[in-house]
Formats: structure tokens, C-alpha cells, sequence
């Protein structure tokens, strides 16, 4: 079955910049998205369709892509940043949609 | 406002089934695609099924196809889950969320399924 492989866990400093990637064999065919889970609360879509953003997402939170990984950057990292960060996609035939197994973003 | 409000989950034992529903407000029901995902206690989100806007197509996840049904309302804005010989692998919060871009733009708290003897 299709995985989308992302690091366990990222550290950064308040105002650092983090980059969380997620590989995965159909990213250069099919788009990727992004969430953002705090705890206890339900996951909140920060990228869509690679690299845009939802309304109400702040510009610091950006998608890019290259090949078969995809990055999300949060740019100007703040202690509200820290959460689990999950990537999404579909398998070639867009048959299933997939999830990252998720990383842990810490803020120093 | 968006708003999705699952309910039906609690604890059944193996083998068992349950119906889950999502009340929708906010928008069209009828017209946007919608989803039921799952998150296993302290894992990750494991996406279980897709329903398409008039209702007319599902997809579901090989881990849940054969035991588990999607269905919607759309007089009633509600989306639902027949979940069918149950196992212990199966307990999770499950979340309904709304199609968005082919992704899932809004979502709901969920509701805890708990599978045990």
C-alpha cells in the first residue's frame, strides 16, 4: 500500500524557521496537504493543493514541492506553532488518500 | 460557521457494530464531499472512507472495506458510518470532515469508538 514518510519529530528556536518534508512516490502526480493538530483539538488544514493557503492561515506557513517530496516551512516559528503536522495525498490512482505518519514540531 | 458534530461511538465489544452520524451546519450539505478519518489513541490520522456530494460514489480504506459503510442524508445534512464486525484495532476518535480542494478543509471533533471485551 502507498506511505507517505515524514520525520518523527523537529526542533526549532522561537523565530527560527522549521521545514517539515513528506516523500512519497506519487507527490510529483498528485497535490499534498498539510494540517496542523494541537492537542486534544481536531486537525486544521494550513496548505492545500501543494503550496496554497487557506484563508485565515498566516503567511508564514508555506508549501513547496520537488519531485517526489514536499515541504512545509513555517517561517518566523512561534511557541502557538508547536503541534503534530500531518501531510496528505492520494495514491496514483486517487483511489485512497493517505497520511503521513505525522511530526512532532517543538519549539525550544 | 462550519460546524460537524459526530456522535454515536462507545464501547462494544468485537464483532460487534455501531452507527456513527455527522450533523452538518453551516453550508450546503448536498453539495461538497465528505469523509469520516480516524485517530487511534496517541497515533496518527488514518483517513477510513469518502463519500462524494450527491452520495452516488464511495471509496474506503483497505483496512475497513467490507466491514464499514458510508452513507449521507442530504435532507437531513447528515453523514453516516455503519461499522460492521468490529475489532480492537478499530478503536479511535473518528472525525467527519468536509471535502475542501480535494483535501479536508473542515472538521469535526469526533466521537470515540472503543473496541473491547
Amino acid at each position: 500500500s502507498y506511505e507517505l514518510t515524514q520525520p518523527p519529530s523537529v526542533s526549532v528556536s522561537p523565530g527560527q524557521t522549521a521545514r517539515i518534508t513528506c516523500s512519497g512516490d506519487a507527490l510529483p502526480k498528485r497535490y499534498a496537504y498539510w494540517y496542523r493538530q494541537k492537542p486534544g483539538q481536531a486537525p486544521v488544514m494550513v496548505i492545500y493543493n501543494d503550496r496554497e493557503r487557506p484563508s485565515g492561515i498566516p503567511e508564514r506557513f508555506s508549501g513547496s514541492t520537488s519531485g517526489t517530496t514536499v515541504t512545509l516551512t513555517i517561517s518566523g516559528v512561534q511557541a502557538e506553532d508547536e503541534a503534530d503536522y500531518y501531510c496528505q495525498s492520494a495514491d496514483t490512482s486517487a483511489s485512497h488518500w493517505v497520511f503521513g505518519g505525522g511530526t512532532r514540531l517543538t519549539v525550544l | 460557521e462550519v460546524q460537524l458534530l459526530e456522535s454515536g461511538g462507545g464501547l462494544v465489544q468485537p464483532g460487534g457494530s455501531l452507527r456513527l452520524s455527522c450533523a452538518a451546519s453551516g453550508f450546503t450539505f448536498s453539495s461538497y464531499a465528505m469523509s469520516w478519518v480516524r485517530q487511534a489513541p496517541g497515533k496518527g490520522l488514518e483517513w477510513v472512507s469518502s463519500i462524494s456530494d450527491s452520495g452516488g460514489n464511495s471509496i474506503y480504506a483497505d483496512a475497513v472495506k467490507g466491514r464499514v459503510t458510508i452513507s449521507r442524508d442530504n435532507s437531513k445534512n447528515t453523514l453516516f458510518l455503519q461499522m460492521d464486525s468490529l475489532r480492537a484495532e478499530d478503536t479511535a476518535v473518528y472525525h467527519c470532515a468536509r471535502d475542501f480542494e480535494d483535501g479536508f478543509g473542515d472538521w469535526g471533533q469526533g466521537t470515540l469508538v472503543t473496541v473491547s471485551s
